[in-house]
């Protein structure tokens, strides 16, 4: 039973780009968070998506956008990248229906370098 | 802004020693408090899930602790070892929330033999 997969594992970006990440759920989850973690905070919400859409979103600019596909799995992307999205984007996935209170499976995260 | 907030940042103790941290959150709005475990090089992994209060969780020599009304939980381990030298992260989830989780920043345990 695969556990939660993102790719890639590393990323070196300029300042301006653009950036996809990816990630595919545990087997049997429907629901996808992002978090990044920059160095020394804990992990910050970016949004979840759940049935294709954007179900909740934390205080994070337009240029973090997502998608998430018919298989359940996620895409992360930002636009217009800077000095500062430098920092581990986790992927996370729960199971079907509420998520707050079930545990989340997390992936081994992409770290961006943006320079 | 919500703050979680978790003491001490990081933690030197010597192979069977006990030792314990605080997570913090606030105490209106409560729904669930969580507690991860990250080793380096590796996801971090769910301990508990805590929704009451009063809450007491163990798994194996590690246990945690829920006051929903003053806003605090406890993290024990008993006996460590150096393989429970990781960050260990707490995290909320308030009632209005769908899913989102607010971390705190984590304390980092390291065992030494």
């Amino acid at each position: 039973d695969a556990g939660v997969t993102q790719s890639p594992t590393h990323l070196i970006k300029t300042r301006g780009q653009q950036v996809t990440l990816r990630c595919s759920p545990k087997s049997g989850h429907d629901t996808v968070s992002w978090y990044q973690q920059a160095l020394g905070q804990g992990p910050q919400f970016i949004f979840q998506y759940y049935e294709e859409e954007e179900r909740q979103r934390g205080n994070f600019p337009d240029r973090f956008s997502g998608h998430q596909f018919p298989n359940y799995s996620s895409e992360l992307n930002v636009n217009a990248l800077l000095l500062g999205d430098s920092a581990l984007y986790l992927c996370a996935s729960s199971s079907p229906g509420q998520t707050k209170n079930e545990k989340l499976f997390f992936g081994s995260g992409t770290q961006l370098s943006v320079l | 802004i919500l703050n979680v907030e978790q003491s001490p940042q990081s933690l030197h103790v010597q192979e069977g020693d006990s030792t314990n941290f605080t997570c913090s959150f606030p105490s209106s709005n409560f729904y669930a408090l969580h507690w991860y475990r990250w080793e380096t090089a590796k996801s971090p992994e769910a301990l508990f899930v805590m929704t009451l209060n009063g809450d007491e969780k163990k798994k194996g020599r590690i246990s945690a602790t829920l006051n929903t009304k003053e806003g605090y939980s406890y993290l024990y381990i008993k006996g460590s070892q150096p393989e429970d030298s990781a960050t260990y992260l707490c995290a909320f989830a308030g009632g209005t929330s769908y899913g989102k989780l607010t971390f705190g920043q984590g304390t980092i345990l390291t065992v030494h033999p």
